[in-house]
């Protein structure tokens, strides 16, 4: 069974940037897209993209364009988040998760099992 | 609009019945599957729901889900202490290309 385990929290100032990895074990990431979801105090969890293990494609938020870049790397079994120009209103608690999918009829039905354990990034000056 | 709109809180009594509801639109619960999650203070969320109402192995049968139309309902049996927790449905969305989650709902056991 796969387990994705994160990195440490972080602390960094405005205008920084800051680098989440997020390790497979028990399965190959190349399985199934790998998210990215944030949880900021007394917010709804924010979904930031996705990065397909087995190709390298990504998607991103139309929110986080343009500050954040997803890596894969397959030999390590590893996905990274990098995000930039980080403000006050970055800090969160990070997540990485797995995404499965499955058809009834012509309607799909994603989820997102398991997830990681969590890396809280915050920023402060 | 876009969005997943749950009640801010629910509550009941021990060994009692809660459901929360998620309601949202053709653009998303519509057309995809709903699932929901339960985030206990300081942890991952953890699924407890899926493709509208089937359960992941390992979760307890006391939860169960139901879709109708545009709308989602989870449904907390037989309640326990153990399930005070943040719940969330989620979505995906094509009208906005994106992942929707709902601004949750916290259960509180009396």
């Amino acid at each position: 069974q796969v387990q994705l385990v994160q990195s440490e929290a972080e602390v960094k100032k405005p205008g920084g940037s800051v680098k989440v990895s997020c390790k497979a074990s028990g399965d190959t990431l190349t399985s199934y897209p790998i998210h990215w979801v944030r949880l900021a105090p007394g917010q709804r969890p924010e979904w930031i993209g996705w990065i397909n293990a087995g190709n390298g494609n990504t998607r991103y938020s139309h929110n986080f364009r343009g500050r954040v870049t997803f890596i894969m790397d397959t030999r390590a079994s590893t996905a990274y988040m990098e995000l930039t120009r980080l403000q006050s209103d970055d800090t969160a608690v990070y997540f990485c998760a797995r995404e499965r999918y499955m058809f009834r009829g012509a309607r799909r039905g994603n989820w997102f099992d398991p997830w990681g354990q969590g890396t809280l990034v915050s920023v402060s000056s | 609009q876009s969005l997943l709109t749950q009640p801010p809180s629910v509550s009941g009594a021990p060994r009692q019945r809660v459901v929360i509801s998620c309601s949202g639109s053709t653009s998303n619960i519509g057309r995809y599957g709903v699932a929901w999650y339960q985030v206990l203070p300081g942890k991952a969320p953890k699924l407890l729901i899926y493709f509208d109402n089937l359960l992941p192995s390992g979760v307890s049968d006391r939860f169960s889900g139901s879709k109708s139309d545009s709308s989602a309902s989870l449904v907390i049996s037989g309640l326990q202490s153990e399930d005070e927790a943040d719940y969330y449905c989620a979505a995906w969305d094509d009208r906005l290309d994106a992942w929707l989650f709902g601004g949750g709902t916290k259960l509180t056991v009396l």
